[in-house]
């Protein structure tokens, strides 16, 4: 079956500018995670959405978005870009929301954001 | 953000050597779990650990959850080229199931 899908998987943007990320979970899948990831922090949890409700956020700023629609897919925002907001935003999906062998995270490949 | 503390941070290793990393926490978690990432694509699960002192094998991967719950290993025997990449650890909690906590990596560079 189809694994996360990702979109757009490549994209440059200007300071200011706000960008919109996609994710399709693996079918069946209905919680669907975010994370950053970059050089200097590695990977850093976003938020999670399971049935079109944030369960879960980390410490990012305001700007920093997301939703799910009732298919499951997700979307991610960011507003008002910054230059510091260059990073791999990797989408993961699972079963549900919660742990044990029979919930295994997957990752799609990621969109690479540039802000410049 | 919290992360787990991994090492090494890099290695440089001949064909065939076999390698160890591990990481560290100060905080217990339930779950640990290894990913390794490829340039330019996004991490995949390689082992996952569920139980305290539980040692599991992947073909020539073998991961192990401390008893402490607190540190977590992963060795890769007979290393051949394709095993080039990052390697992570994640903690991952009951209370938190998607918000895991990564190591920083260990890049693995194998010379033939």
């Amino acid at each position: 079956k189809a694994g996360v899908t990702q979109t757009p998987r490549y994209l440059i943007k200007t300071r200011g500018q706000q960008v919109t990320l996609s994710c399709s979970p693996i079918s069946g899948h209905r919680s669907v995670s975010w994370y950053q990831q970059t050089p200097g922090q590695g990977l850093q949890f976003l938020f999670e959405y399971f049935s079109e409700t944030q369960r879960n956020k980390g410490n990012f700023p305001g700007r920093f978005s997301g939703r799910q629609f009732s298919n499951s897919r997700s979307e991610m925002n960011v507003s008002t870009l910054e230059l510091g907001d260059s990073a791999l935003y990797l989408c993961a999906s699972s079963l549900d929301s919660g742990a044990g062998s029979g919930n295994t995270i997957y990752f799609g490949e990621g969109s690479w954001l540039t802000v410049v | 953000g919290q992360q787990l503390n991994q090492s090494p941070q890099s290695m440089f290793i001949q064909e065939g050597e076999d390698v160890s990393m591990n990481c560290t926490s100060s905080s217990i978690f339930n779950t640990w779990l290894w990913y390794k990432q490829d340039p330019g694509e996004g991490p995949v699960l390689l082992i996952a650990l569920y139980k305290a002192g539980e040692l599991t094998s992947n073909g020539r991967l073998t991961a192990q959850f401390g008893i402490t719950r607190k540190d977590s290993f992963l060795n890769i025997s007979a290393s051949i080229p394709s095993d080039v990449g990052i390697y992570f650890c994640a903690g991952q909690t009951i209370q938190g199931a998607q918000k895991l906590v990564f190591g920083q990596g260990t890049r693995l560079t194998i010379n033939p």
